[in-house]
């Protein structure tokens, strides 16, 4: 079958560094996506990764080994607009895209 | 550009009666769909269109109807509302819906339903 698991909440400081997680299982996968939602609002694409190894952009990276089944977000110099939801999301076999329920990030002053 | 514009943005409905979602993109996507979120759940996709004149079922289709007859349009019906579909219901589109390369999807803001 196919499943997908990431924390449901985080807590972390301004101006530190916290890493989401995300694992999964699939027979077919076509990559890996992160996006990030605030509270009320629409998601917005983040990142994507189809091959192993880390994809920096900015403060945020996301790094994928396709052999274990995760994926984590890591991100720097953490702001008070972090606060938000991340999404992790995986793409089977038929381009259907599978997603975690989310990991509420809380940043502490 | 507009984006991907979702109306309306909150709805009340009782039991039983029926009601549209509309969605429109300006993006030229060939890809459409819509999803629902729910509390400590993933989004979970109800209905999806690879081009106009073209649907399939998602993961939860039942009691949703949908229709694309422009690559523009992809409004979402519900037959006959109950409890179970409130939610918060997301329309987003991509450029394509089988390249994964191209599938980054752009989101609308979102139509908060309640069913009384």
């Amino acid at each position: 079958g196919q499943n997908i698991d990431q924390p449901t909440e985080m807590t972390a400081t301004e101006g530190a560094i916290v890493q989401i997680n995300c694992t999964y299982q699939t027979s077919g996968f076509n990559g890996l996506f992160w996006y990030q939602q605030h509270a009320g609002e629409a998601p917005t694409f983040l990142s994507y990764n189809v091959l192993d190894g880390l994809e920096e952009k900015g403060r945020f990276s996301s790094f994928l080994s396709r052999s274990k089944g995760y994926s984590y977000l890591l991100l720097k110099e953490l702001q008070m607009k972090d606060s938000a939801s991340y999404l992790c999301a995986f793409m089977d076999s038929n381009y259907q895209l599978i997603w975690g329920a989310g990991t509420k990030l809380i940043i502490k002053p | 550009n507009a984006g991907v514009t979702q109306t309306p943005k909150f709805q009340v409905l009782k039991t039983g009666q029926s009601m549209t979602l509309q969605c429109a993109q300006d993006m030229n996507h060939e890809y459409m769909s819509w999803y629902r979120q729910d509390p400590g759940m993933g989004l979970r996709l109800i209905h999806y269109s690879v081009g106009a004149g073209i649907t399939d079922q998602g993961e939860v289709p039942n009691g949703y109807n949908v229709s694309r007859s422009t690559t523009e349009d992809f409004p979402l019906r519900l037959l006959s509302a109950a409890p179970s579909q409130t939610s918060v219901y997301f329309c987003a589109s991509s450029y394509s819906g089988s390249s994964s390369g191209a599938n980054v999807l752009t989101f609308g803001a979102g139509s908060r339903l309640t069913v009384l």
